[in-house]
């Protein structure tokens, strides 16, 4: 596809439940970003990946979010034992990376509701 | 936590208006981008203004970066339906290869036909 594709789309987990969570990015993007948008928010950084390389997972707000991108394309977005304070919109982005400039294209997001 | 706060949080007004959204900060971004974002989608991008006062037009819409470039304007003439949606400005801090975007908390904006 021509975008950055999200899955799913919507998910629904029980509180304590395991959720992973799917970004494909737009092919040959390095930089892929994950993003957490509560409601009536703005989006908030959780984590930053060039290639396969995670440099930056600083957003993450807790040991139970962890992100991988093993090939340096498809990304997921793992959260252990969900709570209902997890419950938010979760965005991807993908850019050409590497220097300043560059555009990052967002996908259409997964949000995440915790019962 | 936000670090850019964006008034007013919500907007509603008739059709033909003109209107100025604010996106303000204490602290010094490389550059400010502006978004527009629909139920369901991802944003997606407007502009970036990277020079302090710099003035960017996109149509009816106006894009203003302060002189400090710690804030940002934005303002639409002639305020169509079509501009109905959430609005926010994201502030870079230029660190090599890891553009991360912080946010604003956001406007929505709603133009009555």
């Amino acid at each position: 596809g021509a975008g950055v594709s999200q899955s799913p789309r919507y998910k629904v987990a029980k509180r304590g439940q395991d959720v992973a969570l799917r970004c494909d990015p737009i092919s040959g993007h390095v930089s892929l970003f994950w993003y957490q948008q509560a409601l009536g928010q703005g989006p908030e950084f959780l984590t930053y990946f060039q290639n396969e390389a995670q440099l930056d997972k600083s957003g993450l707000p807790s040991d139970r979010f962890f992100a991988e991108r093993p090939e340096g394309s498809v990304s997921t977005l793992k959260i252990q034992r969900t709570q209902q304070e997890d419950s938010a919109v979760y965005l991807c982005a993908s850019s050409l990376g590497l220097a300043r400039g560059y555009e990052q294209f967002f996908g259409p997001g997964t949000r995440l509701t915790v019962l | 936590t936000q670090l850019l706060e964006q008034s007013p949080q919500f907007l509603s007004i008739q059709e033909g208006e003109n209107l100025t959204v604010y996106c303000n900060s204490s602290s010094v971004f490389s550059s400010l981008q502006w978004y527009r974002q629909e139920p369901g989608e991802g944003p997606v991008l407007l502009v970036t203004v990277v020079t302090g006062g710099e003035v960017k037009k996109l149509k009816r819409l106006t894009f203003q970066f302060g002189d400090a470039r710690k804030d940002s304007s934005l303002h639409i003439t002639a305020a169509q339906p079509g501009d109905t949606g959430l609005y926010l400005c994201a502030g870079v801090r230029s660190n090599f290869g890891n553009e991360k975007l912080t946010f604003g908390t956001g406007t929505r904006l709603t133009i009555i036909p």
